[in-house]
């Protein structure tokens, strides 16, 4: 079974500053998308940026960018020039695709921005 | 705003009673998926329907049960409920090409 593993329960970066979230999943299959969900205190999930497993470019979306490594199962989350609006729970998910595509969580990762 | 909407926002009711939770998806959006977010479980897929028709079940109760109707909408139906159903209940929706989903703003279900 497929599983999405985020190891770091909270994080802290100072605004403007760069922050790294990690994630690993496993999984057999070979063709796949992987998320980064945003849950605010307003307990909205809004998704912050996606990956096609089959593309090696990694995908941007302003300042948030990621870093996956298929071979490694890593996926983690780059948030650059952090802002306060960012303080959040930040959720890792894979999805296999195709016509079950089911979104699978990860734990999640508190991230505190000190003014 | 995602464009899924979900109603009630919130919700009390007592334990034994039943409730229905309503999601409209996104213009277009055939696809309709619900997830429950609790403390001890996490973010946890329960049931997909796709076009009326149900495509995929997770760790949804039997005392659960969902559908979709034909304008696309969709309810969850929870009975028989336990203190242990309080949740965060979400309703998201993707288009079939695009396996991107897209959350509503979620019901906040409290048995007391």
């Amino acid at each position: 079974a497929q599983t999405v593993t985020q190891s770091q329960p909270e994080m802290s970066v100072q605004e403007a500053e760069t922050v790294t979230l990690s994630c690993t999943y496993d999984t057999s299959e070979s063709d796949y998308y992987l998320f980064w969900y945003k849950q605010p205190p307003s307990r909205q999930m809004i998704l912050v940026i996606r990956q096609e497993a089959y593309k090696q470019q990694n995908a941007t979306e302003n300042r948030f960018s990621v870093n996956f490594q298929k071979a490694a199962k890593s996926f983690s989350l780059k948030i650059s020039d952090s802002q306060l609006g960012d303080a959040a729970m930040y959720f890792c998910a894979y999805s296999a695709g195709g016509a079950t595509n089911k979104l699978i969580f990860g734990t999640g990762t508190l991230l505190a921005v000190q003014p | 705003d995602s464009g899924v909407t979900q109603t009630p926002k919130h919700l009390i009711t007592a334990t034994g009673q039943r409730v229905t939770l309503r999601c409209s998806p996104r213009s277009g959006d055939l696809s309709v998926y619900w997830y429950q977010q609790s403390l001890d479980q996490g973010l946890q897929f329960l049931i997909q329907y796709y076009n009326g028709e149900e495509r995929a079940k997770g760790n949804i109760l039997e005392r659960f049960s969902a559908q979709q109707f034909p304008d696309l909408h969709s309810e969850l139906n929870l009975s028989s409920l336990e203190l242990g159903d309080s949740a965060l209940y979400f309703c998201a929706s993707s288009t079939k090409l695009d396996n991107t989903q897209y959350f509503g703003p979620g019901t906040r279900l409290t048995v007391l």
